[in-house]
C-alpha cells in the first residue's frame, strides 16, 4: 500500500514561531506537494517538488517555504506562523507514471 | 494560468438517483489531467476517476463516469445510482503533464445523499 505520512495530526504553535511540518511517502514518488484546506476554498496549492531539490511555488506560497533534501520527503516550513495560517494541511505524492495523487492524514495546525 | 471553478457550494441527491457534479476549467496546456476526489468526514482524500486530455472516450469507474467536454473545458462528474455512503465533499482537480507536474483543486462540492 502507499503512504504518506505526515508527522502531526494536531499542532498548537504560538504567533511567531518558526514551524516544521513533515511529510514522508514509501513510494519513490517523484511528486509531492503542499496544500491547505479551509472551509469554501478547496484545496489551495501551497508548494510542489518534481524532483530532489527542485521546488515551484504554488499559489499561495507567501509566508511559507519548503525543503526536499531526499526524495522520500517534503518539509513545509512556516518561518513566523501567524494566526491566518491556521488551517489543515494536506500533503500528497505522486509518480509521473501514475494518474493518481496519494494523500496523507493530514495536520490541523492552530496558530495562537 | 491554470483554474479549476465549482460552482456548486452543496447538493442535494435522492437515495438510487443519479446525480451530475459540475467542473469548469481552463489551462493553456496541451497535455494535461483532470481528476475526482472524494473526501468524506473523516477527512481522507479518495481517488475517484481519471480524464486525461488526449483520451477519446469518457472516462468510467463503477458508479462513476466523468463527462468530458474539451471544446468546453468541462469535466463534470456522475454519479449513478446514489448512496448513502456518497454524502461527501467532492473536489476536481486538474493536472500539467509535464516534466513540473503541478496538481490544482477546485473548492469543492458538498453532496448529500437524503434517503
Amino acid at each position: 500500500d502507499v503512504k504518506v505520512t505526515q508527522s502531526s495530526r494536531y499542532l498548537v504553535k504560538r504567533t511567531g514561531e518558526k514551524v516544521f511540518l513533515e511529510c514522508v511517502q514509501d513510494m519513490d514518488h517523484e511528486n509531492m506537494f503542499w496544500y491547505r484546506q479551509d472551509p469554501g476554498l478547496g484545496l489551495r496549492l501551497i508548494y510542489f517538488s518534481y524532483d530532489v531539490k527542485m521546488k515551484e511555488k504554488g499559489d499561495i506560497p507567501e509566508g511559507y517555504s519548503v525543503s526536499r533534501e531526499k526524495k522520500e520527503r517534503f518539509s513545509l516550513i512556516l518561518e513566523s506562523a501567524s494566526t491566518n495560517q491556521t488551517s489543515m494541511y494536506l500533503c500528497a505524492s505522486s509518480s509521473r507514471k501514475d494518474t493518481e495523487a496519494f494523500f496523507g492524514q493530514g495536520t490541523r495546525l492552530t496558530v495562537v | 494560468a491554470q483554474k479549476i471553478t465549482q460552482t456548486q457550494p452543496g447538493m442535494f441527491v435522492q437515495e438510487k438517483e443519479a446525480v451530475t457534479l459540475d467542473c469548469t476549467y481552463d489551462t493553456s496546456d496541451p497535455s494535461y489531467g483532470l481528476f475526482w476526489y472524494k473526501q468524506p468526514s473523516s477527512g481522507e482524500m479518495i481517488f475517484l476517476i481519471y480524464q486525461g486530455s488526449y483520451d477519446q472516450q469518457n472516462a468510467t469507474e463503477g458508479r462513476y463516469s466523468l463527462n468530458f467536454q474539451k471544446a468546453r473545458k468541462s469535466a463534470n462528474l456522475v454519479i449513478s445510482a446514489s448512496q448513502l455512503g456518497d454524502s461527501a465533499m467532492y473536489f476536481c482537480a486538474m493536472s500539467r503533464m509535464d516534466s513540473s507536474y503541478k496538481l490544482i483543486f477546485g473548492s469543492g462540492t458538498r453532496l448529500l445523499v437524503r434517503p
